[in-house]
């Protein structure tokens, strides 16, 4: 069974940092592309990120380009997303989600970790 | 403000059969990638429902079901039932913009 489990969310000031992490199991972690995708409070979804199953190529979303840095561990099969600079606005439940190569639909989803950035 | 355009919300009792749009553009909807659907049940995740446009996976109803004409896409229901309560998300690939892109979400209320 496909199990991604997001942690590290929590509460930040403005300007500040977080790390979040999905561990992943119950596939060959290396064989997918993965995926950040994020949801604002009673807003709809916004991809954020994709980093190939190889590590590279690695995409980001205009909102987040600059801030943001995906990265994947293979020994740990966890995927990562370093957040700098944080706004209120980035406000979210962040999901990671599974990319199979060659398509354009993300097949498995994570539960969510809740990002809050406010003073 | 979202690429792909979703009504907020529709309604339809039990049993009825309800439909949901979704209207991009020809570098989305109308270029070559497929428009995939996502159930997000109330407090869940979202779970992909339909890809490439008709595709559903393993362990969906045979109740949904997808669509694609031009820059538009629908998804429908038919048979309404209860726990089909919930947000639906279109989602697909945006050629100009290089990014993948969701419309705003359609909730499903069913009286």
């Amino acid at each position: 069974e496909v199990l991604l489990v997001e942690s590290g969310g929590g509460l930040v000031q403005p300007g500040g940092s977080l790390r979040l992490s999905c561990a992943a199991s119950g596939f060959s972690f290396s064989s997918y592309e993965m995926n950040w995708v994020r949801q604002a409070p009673g807003k709809g979804l916004e991809w954020l990120s994709y980093i190939s199953e190889t590590g590279n190529p690695i995409y980001y979303a205009d909102s987040v380009k600059g801030r943001f840095t995906v990265s994947r561990d293979y020994a740990r099969n966890s995927l990562h997303l370093q957040m700098n600079g944080l706004r209120p606005e980035d406000t979210a439940v962040y999901y990671c989600a599974t990319k199979t190569p060659g398509t354009t639909y993300f097949n498995y989803w994570g539960q969510g970790t809740l990002l809050t950035v406010s003073s | 403000q979202s690429v792909l355009a979703q009504p907020p919300s529709v309604s339809g009792a039990p049993g009825q059969t309800v439909t949901i749009s979704c209207t991009g553009s020809d570098s989305n909807i109308g270029a070559v990638y497929g428009v995939h659907w996502y159930q997000q049940l109330p407090g869940a995740a979202p779970k992909l429902l339909i890809h490439d446009n008709t595709n559903r996976p393993s362990g969906v109803p045979g109740r949904f079901s997808g669509s694609k004409s031009g820059t538009s896409a629908s998804l429908a229901i038919t048979g309404l039932q209860t726990e089909d309560e919930a947000d639906y998300h279109c989602q697909s690939y945006d050629i100009n913009l290089r990014v993948w892109v969701f419309g705003g979400g359609t909730k499903l209320t069913v009286l």
